[in-house]
């Protein structure tokens, strides 16, 4: 069982919805993420949260909005996605002052925009 | 820069026989590696890192990964493979300049288990 919980599991949505996707973990880890994986493909990184601010964005669209409100939990607030969004978005965990602290995955959300 | 390679796609592999998943690195410092295997519709899972100073790392559900510096390489092992052992998998490299925040990813390997 993952220590890095991802709700909801599935979410289907049309190019007009808000949804949310969210995030906990109870590891005590201070870096949090989100990623984009299409499949068979590498996880492509999307933000980075270190001690709750953000500090890392790879230049991802302003239909996706993250949020992190604290150290244990994380959001990406979904607006006006278009079909090539669908996805599973994975979230994960770090500690950001050790450097051979691995990243702890959730399973993701399945994310289906018609 | 910092980078990991996987030069196989997709590795077959018969069940009780060995395998091997192939990853290179490159890296500026030291090296911070590290294994996953992700199943369908699952996410990635930890498998292991690399320990400074360890040639042979052990993880989880009896795979190993050898590393060795003069080819820059961190290939992960098992010695007797499993059907269940199918997955996809990937190594890592986590950041060692900057924040050290981020991860980068193989393209993956796919890892068949032929009963």
């Amino acid at each position: 069982d993952t220590e890095v919980t991802q709700t909801p599991k599935h979410l289907v949505m049309g190019m007009t919805n808000k949804k949310s996707l969210k995030c906990e973990q109870h590891m005590g880890h201070r870096a949090m993420y989100w990623y984009k994986q299409k499949a068979k493909k590498p996880p492509e990184l999307m933000f980075v949260y270190s001690y709750e601010k953000l500090s890392i964005n790879e230049s991802v669209p302003s239909r996706f909005s993250p949020e992190c409100p604290n150290s244990s939990l994380l959001n990406l607030h979904l607006h006006a996605l278009q079909p090539e969004d669908s996805a599973l978005y994975l979230c994960a965990s770090s500690q950001p002052d050790r450097r051979n602290s691995p990243l702890h995955f959730g399973n993701g959300t399945r994310l289906t925009v018609t | 820069a910092q980078s990991v390679a996987q030069p196989e796609d997709q590795v077959n592999v018969a069940e009780g026989n060995p395998l091997t998943v192939k990853c290179t690195y490159s890296v500026s410092g030291n090296p911070y590696l590290f294994w996953y295997v992700q199943y369908p519709n699952r996410g990635l899972q930890f498998l292991l890192k690399y320990i400074t100073g360890d040639n042979l790392v052990k993880g989880s559900y009896g795979f190993e990964a050898e590393f060795n510096k003069s080819q820059t390489s961190f290939h992960l092992k098992k010695p007797s493979a499993l059907v269940s052992d199918s997955a996809l998998y990937f190594c890592a490299v986590r950041d060692s300049l900057n924040t050290g925040n981020q991860f980068y990813f193989g393209t993956g390997t796919s890892l068949t288990v032929i009963p």
